[in-house]
């Protein structure tokens, strides 16, 4: 079963514009990761915020958290074709040892 | 190595075939991930090794799959007898931090099709 639900399923953008995408998720956590995935490769990491943390930046990146709310956000800024791919968030479970969930993902295509 | 090496990369099997699949993770990365990932959908967790301990394999979906990692480096996820709906991809993970989460490192993935 898969712990994080992201919104939307698929986002357009053009080259330039900013892209949000949202997760949700049911328990309590440790930690919350967003990873990257283009298409028929593997997964590469990108972002990890702390439970205790509520905003957290990376280059173009900034990731938001809200623990009460279960819920995050991603938001790429000044997006470019090579953004392009499916974006995951991964969650932990307190007191998990290392296991993360993955979300079902949102697929993103920034038009040159 | 440079990254987390997955093979074979494409695997077509008969139904009914035993298929063997292999990871090679990062070089002193403590534990390992395997991860089965459907069409469309994110990864689902299958089984974690700490070392060459098998801590944690609540996500195997059958008695079918069987994984290993005798040395703590290698692995192999092997899946008995398999079925249309093993078709899926196939990921290895490899971390250096052992207890708490932390960065996973991919392989390109092992893309099972079962006709």
């Amino acid at each position: 079963s898969q712990q994080g639900e992201e919104d939307p399923q698929a986002l357009s953008i053009q080259e330039g514009e900013n892209a949000t995408m949202n997760c949700s998720y049911k328990t309590s956590i440790n930690n919350l990761q967003w990873y990257r995935q283009n298409s028929g490769r593997g997964l590469v990491h990108l972002i990890l915020i702390r439970s205790n943390e509520r905003e957290k930046h990376s280059g173009r990146l900034r990731v938001t958290l809200d623990t009460s709310k279960k819920s995050s956000s991603l938001l790429i800024t000044a997006s470019r074709a090579a953004d392009t791919a499916s974006y995951f968030c991964a969650t932990d479970s307190s007191g998990g040892y290392q296991k993360v969930t993955f979300g079902t993902g949102t697929k993103l295509q920034v038009i040159p | 190595g440079a990254g987390v090496s997955q093979s074979p990369r494409y695997k077509v099997a008969k139904r009914g075939q035993d298929v063997a699949l292999r990871c090679d993770p990062i070089s002193g990365h403590v534990s390992l991930f395997w991860y089965q990932q459907a069409l469309g959908q994110g990864p689902e967790f299958l089984t974690y090794f700490q070392n060459e301990a098998q801590l944690d394999k609540s996500g195997l979906p059958s008695d079918r799959f069987f994984a290993e990692r005798p040395e703590g480096s290698v692995s192999t996820l092997k899946i008995q007898r398999t079925q249309q709906e093993d078709s899926a991809v196939y990921l290895c993970a490899s971390s250096l931090v052992r207890g708490v989460a932390h960065i996973q490192y991919f392989g390109a993935g092992t893309r099972l099709s079962v006709l």
